[in-house]
């Protein structure tokens, strides 16, 4: 059973700080990987993608992505109380399929 | 920028009846998902469409379930006979290609009495 895995949190962090945000997978073919975020009952809102190893900057979020160790991370800097969701990460496999394996999300915190 | 869109955003539905979930996905994608997400757990992938055929499915979109694009711009979700376990937030997601991020309507959450 291929599995996304995130840590559920709450993750909370001062405004002005850095949230940090993991995510493992099980299927060490998967080429495509995502960070939604989610607002309470709201739909998940795409952040970023990424499809190689390294990293990818946009804005104030960075995605990073070791293949190697399977997991793939969200860097959020200068964290705001709107930055306040949770964030979902998925995963596209490899197998021919363009469907997403979500994790559960973390949620996080921003502290004013 | 361009959204997909779901009708209606809360359904409320007897068990047993049919209910038809609809979507208007990005006008020039060519890929479409619907996915559900149960309270409080995580989103799942329902089925994903492409070239007028169901591409791949879940082992949850069982024989009560269908899709179906009856014209250039809808995409719609079907359950024939509603159980009290099918409430959730159903999403629909469209791609332009099937590599390409999925972006996701506002859902609509389905309520079975």
């Amino acid at each position: 059973q291929k599995e996304v895995e995130q840590n559920s949190g709450p993750l909370s962090v001062p405004e002005g700080a850095i949230a940090s945000l993991n995510c493992t997978y099980s299927d060490r073919g998967s080429q495509s990987f995502f960070w939604y975020r989610q607002y309470s009952g709201k739909s998940p809102e795409l952040i970023m993608s990424i499809y190689s190893n390294g990293d990818k900057e946009d804005g104030r979020f960075t995605a990073q992505l070791n293949k190697a160790s399977q997991y793939v991370s969200l860097l959020i800097r200068d964290s705001q109380p709107s930055d306040s969701a949770t964030y979902l990460c998925a995963v596209r496999s490899r197998s021919g399929t363009y469907k997403y394996i979500f994790g559960t999300g973390t949620r996080l915190k921003v502290l004013a | 920028e361009p959204e997909v869109t779901q009708t209606p955003s809360h359904q409320v539905t007897q068990m047993g009846q049919e209910v038809i979930l609809r979507c208007v996905p990005i006008s020039n994608h060519l890929y479409f998902y619907w996915y559900r997400q149960i309270l409080g757990q995580k989103v799942e992938f329902l089925v994903s469409f492409y070239n007028n055929e169901i591409s791949e499915k879940s082992e949850i979109f069982d024989d009560q379930f269908s899709v179906e694009r009856p014209d250039g711009s809808n995409f719609t979700l079907k359950i024939r006979s509603t159980k009290l376990e099918d409430s959730a937030m159903y999403f629909c997601a469209s791609s332009g290609q099937g590599g390409q991020p999925q972006h996701f309507g506002d859902g609509t959450r389905l309520s079975i009495l």
